[in-house]
């Protein structure tokens, strides 16, 4: 059975400092990974990630995948209140067996001016 | 406007009724999906459907039903056999099952049993 875990659980900061969210996975057949963020009803796709090593930046946001140790980080830099939401990662099947995402259980984050 | 509409946005239920969450989209999507959210958790896979006619159980199919007799519409019935079906529930799409392609996400039904 696939497995997201997402750490930590909750999280809470002040403006300008800089987050880490983490995702572990294991799956049988990995094809991608994707990070959305979810602030109050539907979630927004942020990233997809397929290859290792490779950072995907957008604005103060980026994150990378590493294949070999089966994780994925989430960096925010110089937060914002505008950043409050919870943020899930997904991991996306292959060819073959179940071809649909499997989630993580999420972390939420809280900026405070 | 290209999307995925979800209604009704708010759902109240009496204990041992069906009921019917419609989802539509205008993507041209062939793949659709049905999650459900619990306060605090993440999303939950209901079923999936990778093209018209077919459809697939995910991890929390009982007491649900679907259907997928038009590219653009995945409607979800909630059973009286589902025993605690207060929750969010979000449907969405993509082009297709593969993982090289992200799901979009409609605004949600949130249902109430009372």
């Amino acid at each position: 059975e696939d497995k997201v875990v997402q750490s930590p659980l909750s999280l809470v900061v002040h403006e300008g400092d800089t987050v880490t969210l983490n995702c572990s996975y294991e799956v049988t057949n990995f094809r991608s990974l994707l990070w959305y963020k979810q602030e109050k009803k539907a979630p927004t796709f942020l990233f997809m990630l397929t290859s290792s090593g490779i950072e995907k930046k957008s604005g103060r946001l980026s994150s990378i995948l590493d294949k070999k140790e089966l994780f994925s980080i989430l960096n925010i830099t110089a937060t914002q209140t505008g950043d409050s939401a919870i943020y899930l990662c997904a991991v996306a099947p292959g060819d073959t067996g179940r071809r649909a995402l499997t989630f993580g259980s999420g972390t939420r984050l809280q900026v405070q001016p | 406007d290209g999307g995925i509409t979800q209604s009704p946005k708010y759902l109240f239920r009496k204990e041992g009724q069906n009921v019917t969450l419609s989802c539509e989209q205008n993507l041209n999507h062939d793949a659709m999906y049905w999650y459900r959210q619990d306060p605090g958790q993440g999303l939950r896979l209901i079923y999936y459907s990778q093209i018209v006619n077919d459809f697939q159980k995910g991890d929390i199919a009982e007491g649900y039903s679907v259907s997928r007799e038009k590219k653009e519409s995945f409607p979800l019935t909630v059973t009286s056999a589902q025993k605690n079906p207060t929750a969010f529930y979000l449907c969405a799409s993509s082009r297709d099952s593969g993982g090289y392609n992200e799901q979009f996400f409609g605004p949600g039904t949130r249902l109430t049993v009372l």
